[in-house]
């Protein structure tokens, strides 16, 4: 079983509305969360990462983690064209030198002007 | 600043043939190093990581191998390719003390294996 899984699997809306992604972990080793985002043809960039209870904000870019139920979300306001991409919900292991990002399958995001 | 540089950008190889992608990372002394393969438009699946020169971990068996001459470089190889090898091959780096650190990707490596 995959152990984050992201939804929904793809997503459209329209220029200047919210996008909603989703992330959940079924692994209680992950503690914490990273968004990545990939244009295509591009390598992955991250967006940013969420390590304690509720949300934060970054510009137009919102997260949200409930640790209990291992649950995080990502919110993009005002959607632009250029917001068009993948978007990976991932997560780390818990300790050790390799960086071992666990990442969902993706969740893409089609921003329609 | 850090640049992450992948080579080549593409490639289309005949099942069977070698093959070799490299990564170099600039304005960053020791860093982790980390391949990763994508099927498309697909998750990102780790293969190998590296926190040393001479020192690589594979994380999955996929026929592959790779190795770390210099600090600054990452080779991905294989002596035989096989279809399922088609993918975007992605080089990342990230500071040490593990999980906790951000990672770079590079642009990425396309294969095409026919």
């Amino acid at each position: 079983q995959q152990k984050v899984q992201q939804s929904p699997e793809s997503l459209s809306v329209p220029e200047g509305g919210m996008a909603s992604l989703n992330c959940t972990s079924s692994d209680r080793n992950f503690q914490y969360f990273w968004w990545y985002r990939q244009h295509s043809g591009e390598g992955p960039k991250a967006l940013m990462s969420i390590f304690s209870d509720g949300d934060k904000k970054e510009g137009r870019f919102t997260a949200h983690l409930n640790k209990a139920s291992l649950h995080v979300s990502l919110h993009i306001r005002d959607s632009q064209p250029s917001d068009s991409a993948l978007y990976f919900c991932a997560a780390p292991n818990s300790g050790g030198s390799n960086a071992k990002l666990t990442f969902g399958k993706g969740t893409k995001l089609s921003v329609k002007s | 600043a850090q640049t992450i540089h992948q080579w080549p950008v593409a490639e289309i190889k005949a099942v069977g043939s070698p093959l070799s992608l490299g990564c170099t990372i600039k304005g960053k002394s020791s860093p982790n190093l980390y391949w990763y393969w994508q099927a498309t438009g697909g998750t990102l699946q780790q293969l190998f990581y590296s926190i040393t020169v001479g020192q690589v971990e594979s994380v999955v068996q996929l026929n592959l191998s790779a190795s770390r001459p210099k600090d600054d470089q990452f080779i991905l190889s294989t002596e035989k390719l096989l279809l399922s090898h088609s993918g975007f091959y992605l080089c990342a780096w990230s500071l040490g003390q593990g999980a906790t650190g951000q990672l770079y990707f590079g642009e990425g490596s396309k294969l095409t294996v026919l």
